[in-house]
């Protein structure tokens, strides 16, 4: 089945301790997108990578990291986490930029306490 | 800079009925719009996609149309169940660096 996959589902942790959180997708699309959800503010766009080590920023991009080293996978890092980070984050992806549809993942739930 | 309104914000409806959703976008220059529904504290599941050059498409008892010139897209719903209460988004597209520009969401109520 295509998906887009993200691990956790769940998260609860401290202020300060690294995480990641993974997001694969089995379609071999070339984009691949991070995205919080936060009540009032809708969806925002984290980072974003065209391709294989092309990585971008978003709008808002602070407090995190990701990485590109193959097609399928595109983790969202958050080295120092802190309470304002507690979120819903979704990954998405799309076979190539221009009028391809996007698919997500099921999303997961951040709280850092 | 592309901004995306949709309204209602919420709509509570009694089953069966036919309805409407609204959304409005600034920038014509799009490459496709795309309308998810999102159950609470769920995923996004793609509904509809429209590309630039279509001005509507169609699932089941779903129609979604697109209209560049005005900035305008309806997403219809017909028979309403409540099975479909969740809240819809519209997203659009304006490609390349991406370029996502999400509406805030209609929360659907459908009553039984």
């Amino acid at each position: 089945e295509a998906q887009v996959t993200q691990n956790p589902r769940y998260l609860i942790t401290v202020t300060g301790k690294k995480l990641t959180v993974t997001c694969s997708q089995n379609m071999n699309h070339e984009y691949m997108s991070w995205y919080r959800q936060d009540p009032g503010l809708g969806l925002r766009q984290i980072y974003y990578s065209m391709n294989v080590e092309v990585t971008d920023k978003g709008d808002v991009p602070e407090g995190y990291k990701v990485s590109r080293k193959e097609k399928r996978n595109f983790p969202l890092i958050l080295e120092s986490p802190s309470p304002n980070q507690t979120s819903l984050y979704f990954c998405a992806s799309r076979l190539a930029a221009g009028s391809n549809g996007y698919t997500f993942g099921s999303g997961t739930r951040l709280t850092v306490v | 800079k592309q901004e995306v309104t949709q309204i209602p914000a919420a709509l509570s409806v009694p089953e069966g009925e036919n309805l409407v959703l609204n959304c409005s976008f600034t920038d014509s220059a799009i490459y496709n719009l795309q309308w998810f529904r999102q159950d609470p504290g769920k995923g996004l599941t793609s509904l509809l996609l429209i590309q630039s050059s279509q001005r509507e498409q169609t699932s089941g008892r779903l129609n979604a149309s697109l209209d560049k010139s005005s900035g305008r897209s309806t997403l219809y719903i017909a028979a309403s169940q409540p099975g479909d209460s969740a809240t819809y988004l519209c997203v659009i597209s304006g490609g390349g660096a991406d370029g996502l520009t999400f509406g805030k969401g209609t929360h659907l109520i459908i009553q039984p």
